[in-house]
């Protein structure tokens, strides 16, 4: 059994359109999270949500929304896509948020808006 | 300064070789830290973490830790082309999200 999955793998669009990533882990995890990683691997935390409850937006444009329906389940969506959205993101989870635990990543998700 | 920098290569080194890999990191409030390995086209996995100063080891992976120099490093011995990946330092304090380095992309040739 997957722990995380993400769906689409794949997502080719093209600029303007509006576009939603789904998320769930079934390790039972309480936190999960939005990265984004870019061309050169960089991996940027996006959104955390606890409980269903935002607790971290980093600077990320409005264009993106994080809503999460259940402990389960994060899905992202964006609106109005631009070419400098293209990237790999991923969803993770762990239980909690202390130092120590371990985060699990989905396989992610590459956008490419052309 | 980022709070975590790492080169990230990439580094090419020969089956059998020793490889060395390390970050820096600014805040000193950070007591967990971690090594995460990503495969092409593979979401990032936890390899090992350490806390506070000091070594850990596991098989042929090393992971150090200097906290008075804020420095960390993975070693890996007999590298094996399987290493062949990006390999990212992470770390946080409670209550906040992994913040990871850059990553520093490995190959190892046979």
């Amino acid at each position: 059994d997957t722990a995380v999955s993400q769906t689409p793998k794949y997502l080719v669009t093209q600029m303007g359109n509006d576009k939603s990533i789904k998320c769930e882990q079934n390790l039972g995890h309480d936190t999960m999270y939005w990265y984004k990683q870019d061309s050169k691997k960089f991996l940027k935390i996006m959104f955390s949500y606890n409980n269903k409850e935002l607790i971290i937006n980093e600077t990320v444009p409005n264009r993106f929304s994080p809503k999460s329906p259940d402990k389960a389940h994060l899905n992202l969506h964006i609106n109005s896509l631009e070419l400098g959205d293209s990237a790999v993101y991923f969803c993770a989870s762990r239980q909690g948020d202390r130092e120590n635990t371990e985060a699990f990543f989905g396989q992610g998700t590459r956008l490419t808006v052309v | 300064q980022k709070e975590v920098e790492q080169d990230p290569g990439p580094l090419s080194v020969p089956e059998g070789a020793i490889v060395s890999l390390n970050c820096t990191y600014s805040n000193s409030a950070f007591q967990y830290f971690m090594w995460y390995r990503q495969y092409s086209r593979k979401g990032p996995e936890l390899l090992m973490y350490t806390y506070s100063s000091g070594n850990k080891e596991d098989g042929r992976f090393t992971a150090q830790v200097d906290k008075s120099s804020k420095y960390i490093s993975l070693f890996i011995r007999d590298s094996q082309p399987s290493d062949s990946a990006t390999y990212l330092c992470a770390m946080n304090q409670a209550g906040t999200a992994l913040i990871f380095g850059k990553g520093t992309t490995l190959s190892v040739s046979s």
